[in-house]
This record gives structure tokens, sequence and C-alpha cells, in this order.
């Protein structure tokens, strides 16, 4: 499968419990963004990288997320003391400069 | 920042007929249109796409118009299928590989 593929699918956590989420995009493509999507909304910017620079957050994204892409390559998304409102679709993109943006499938998040 | 939205949030139509979804944006420096389609625990797919020194776009049954100075963008669907019905989002993206910012969605059902 050469699409972007996101592990795990689905994710259940007891709040306060740390999570992580892993998004491996085309290998070709250099952009890697997440966004995250709750029901009945469209998706939501929380950052993006070119290559291994994290070019931008949203101010959306507390203190408790963090993303990396260490070599450019594949990219996780930490969520530390998760609360019942991370509970989401984390859906991760990526695309090259000017091009359209593939997405995952998602990880759902639920945090009990 | 940008804000996208997006009318009407649910659309039923009757097989055959048409269906039109309308987005406006706010920021005039936003360049680049795409439409995602997304059924029910899926990803986002990207159906059609528009860029600002475009007027329209067709691709077989969808269509894309852009009004640079109203600053909104419509998608149109003719000749509308069962297999057409799914969730729609707008988006607009400023400069090449940033960021999308994501409309409401519409939730497009066809009738037999």
């Amino acid at each position: 499968d050469t699409g972007v593929s996101q592990d795990p699918r689905h994710k259940i956590t007891k709040r306060g419990q740390n999570v992580t989420f892993r998004c491996d995009p085309i290998s070709e493509h250099n952009r890697l963004y997440w966004y995250r999507q709750t029901l009945g909304q469209g998706p939501e910017f929380l950052t993006y990288f070119q290559n291994e620079a994290q070019l931008e957050k949203s101010r959306l994204l507390s203190d408790r997320f963090s993303a990396e892409r260490p070599k450019g390559s594949f990219s996780t998304l930490e969520i530390q003391r998760t609360e019942q409102g991370d509970s989401a679709m984390y859906l991760c993109a990526s695309s090259v400069r000017t091009g359209e943006a593939f997405f995952g499938q998602g990880t759902r998040l639920t945090v009990v | 920042g940008e804000n996208v939205e997006q009318h009407p949030s649910t659309l039923s139509v009757q097989e055959g007929d048409s269906a039109v979804i309308k987005c406006t944006y706010s920021d005039s420096a936003s360049n680049y249109f795409p439409w995602y389609k997304q059924e029910l625990g899926k990803r986002p797919q990207l159906i059609i796409d528009i860029r600002s020194n475009v007027g329209e776009k067709k691709d077989q049954r969808i269509a894309v118009t852009l009004n640079k100075t109203a600053k909104h963008f419509s998608l149109h669907i003719t000749e509308t299928q069962p297999e057409d019905s799914a969730v729609y989002f707008c988006a607009a993206q400023r400069g090449g590989g940033n960021k999308l910012t994501f409309g409401t969605g519409t939730q497009l059902k066809v009738e037999l």
C-alpha cells in the first residue's frame, strides 16, 4: 500500500494517560500534516512539517500535544495527560509542496 | 486567520437531480480550493480542486466555480447517483503546501 498509513486505527485510553500515534506518509512527500476531526465537523489543523522541520502549530494545540518527524519520514503525535475532550479522529495527511493532500485512515481516540 | 463557511449542512436530492454546495472564505490571499468527499468511517478523498487563476473547472459530473471578488466557490454535481451520498468538505489554502482550512461539511443524501 503506497498511501498514507496511520497506527493504531483505534485507541481507548483512560483519562490522564499518555498516548502516541504514528503516521507514515507517502514516501516522496515532504509535507506532513496533522488534523483533528470531531463528529459533524471538518478536519481542524493541528500542525505540519516540511521534512523534519515543524513549520506551524495551531494555537489550539495545548502544551500537552507534541509532534515530531525526526528524520523527515514518519511522524508521531503524542498527547500527554489525556482529557475527555481529546476524544476525536486524528488524521494525518501528506503532500508535495504544491500538490494534493492525501489523507490517512485516521486514528480514533476515545478517552474514558 | 482563514475562516471557511459552508452551506447547506445537509442536502437531500432525488437521483438524477443536481446538487450545489457553497463555500465562502475570508482570506483574500487564499489561492487553492479543494473539495473532499468523506464516506462514513473513511478518509477524506479529493474529488476536485481549483486554483485562484481559474474561474471554473469540470471533471465529468463534477464542477467547481470560483468567484475571487466575492470570495466564494461552489461545488456542482450533476446527474446525482446514490454513490454520491457522503459528506463533502470545502477547504481553502494560502500558498503552496500550507495548511488547509476546512468548512463544516455538507451531508449529501441522494434518494432513489
